[in-house]
């Protein structure tokens, strides 16, 4: 059974800093592996994704990382701002077929001013 | 990208009244997935909605808890019946879309009292 952790699970930082959020996974038979962003009380806003063949992908100050065969993900967000305060969780796919998207805890973030 | 919409945004509740919440896509899709996220929580899987076929439910969640309609490939509903207070949780509505690109709506955050 897929099981994914989210470490930490919360994060302060001052704004400016560049910081590394860390998920792994037990089983590295994955499709692919998707980084989202959810504000207090919302819905999920997706941030990126990475296929099981790539080794990482960019989006602005965000750069996610994937080594499938150790099981790690590591979400890096440069020069972080107050506006990055959410919760950062990541989600894996199995490889067989479609199939459910297993959730991690999540990391709390708070960039203060 | 898909948009998802969903309603109502928010609601309270009286224990032993069922809700139902609309999700609504801005483009056919094969499947809808409904997910609850209880309170300080990480997301959970309720069941899978096909169009013209019965709903697929995770361990631990049951029809007659929470049925499903899904009448054509961009509308489906979920209803929490017979509600009671460990019903309070955010419920997503999402799609899957392009490569295997996970989409959630902004869901609706339910308090039963």
């Amino acid at each position: 059974k897929q099981e994914v952790t989210q470490i930490p699970a919360a994060l302060s930082v001052p704004e400016g800093e560049n910081l590394v959020l860390n998920c792994s996974f037990t089983d590295s038979a994955i499709y692919n592996l998707q980084w989202f962003r959810q504000d207090p009380g919302k819905g999920l806003t997706s941030l990126l994704l990475i296929q099981s063949s790539q080794r990482e992908q960019t989006s602005g100050r965000l750069n996610a990382s994937l080594d499938k065969s150790s099981g790690r993900s590591t979400l890096y967000i440069a020069a972080s701002q107050p506006g990055d305060s959410a919760t950062y969780l990541c989600a894996v796919r199995r490889d067989t077929g479609f199939q459910k998207l297993v959730f991690g805890t999540g990391t709390r973030l708070l960039v203060s001013p | 990208s898909a948009v998802i919409s969903q309603k109502p945004s928010r609601d309270i509740c009286q224990r032993g009244t069922s809700l139902t919440i609309q999700c609504q896509v801005d483009s056919q899709v094969t499947m809808m997935f409904w997910y609850r996220q209880q309170p300080g929580q990480s997301l959970t899987l309720i069941a899978t909605a096909n169009q013209g076929s019965e709903a697929t439910y995770e361990s631990g969640f049951v029809i007659d808890k929470f049925p499903i309609s899904r009448p054509n490939l961009t509308f489906s509903t979920l209803t929490v019946s017979n509600m009671s207070p460990e019903d309070s949780s955010i419920y997503l509505c999402s799609v899957v879309q392009g490569e295997n690109i996970q989409y959630f709506g902004a869901g609706t955050r339910l308090s039963v009292l």
